[in-house]
């Protein structure tokens, strides 16, 4: 079973629409994040969170909210849908750095999401 | 802010001959950087890492370079593959337990 894994995979949502995307983790970290990606553009960082009650904004978060409802679940809200919020959705989760730990990320598969 | 730059344009080679791939930043140079790999419709995959105070790192094929004057890491692929085709992204940490901040990724063709 995958480490990281992102609900649903694809969706076709209108606009002023509320949706939610959920990521959960097996990997026993603490951190989590939600990217966007578009072409050309790379991956971008909306919010982050380093522990359960740690919730932090990242470059693009207007337009967006988060919960981590516990340590594995992190989920994703559009609170009012877009056209400019389609993307490919992604997040990721990595350890607490230490000594003998690296700050590798881990990604689900991705949700793709398009807002008509 | 800090930006990092990677070869736009796709980079085309035939099965055999090294790839090689950039990744330049700006301003103040990072504590570690990172390389990914992500094929079409994929979460990207960590690859190597490599810190500030090294120069070179290698894992099999791969091997990535570091250099703080020049502001720039290079990224090899030996004996390159058709199944090396992806998109290789790279991902700078400013300290340690930083965030990560991306490049926007180069696009890597091998041709049989």
């Amino acid at each position: 079973d995958a480490d990281v894994t992102q609900t649903p995979r694809n969706r076709i949502t209108k606009t002023g629409k509320r949706i939610m995307l959920e990521c959960s983790q097996t990997k026993g970290h603490d951190r989590m994040y939600w990217y966007r990606q578009d072409p050309g553009l790379g991956l971008q960082l909306i919010y982050y969170s380093f522990d359960v009650k740690d919730i932090n904004k990242g470059e693009i978060s207007d337009g967006y909210s988060v919960s981590r409802q516990a340590q594995a679940k992190f989920s994703l809200s559009l609170e009012s849908a877009i056209p400019n919020q389609t993307a490919l959705y992604f997040c990721a989760t990595s350890a607490r750095p230490s000594g003998r730990t690296q700050e590798t990320q881990y990604f689900g598969p991705g949700t793709r999401l398009l807002v008509l | 802010s800090q930006k990092i730059e990677q070869n736009s344009e796709a980079l085309n080679i035939q099965e055999g001959k090294t790839a090689t791939l950039t990744c330049n930043y700006t301003n103040y140079s990072p504590a570690y950087l990172q390389w990914y790999r992500q094929d079409p419709g994929r979460g990207p995959v960590f690859l190597l890492l490599i810190r500030e105070n090294e120069k070179e790192k290698r894992k099999e094929r791969l091997k990535v370079t570091f250099d703080t004057t020049l502001k720039q890491s290079l990224f090899h692929i030996t004996a390159s593959q058709p199944a090396d085709s992806a998109t290789y992204l790279c991902a700078l940490v400013y300290n340690q337990g930083g965030k990560l901040i991306f490049g926007q990724g180069t696009e890597l063709s091998v041709k049989p």
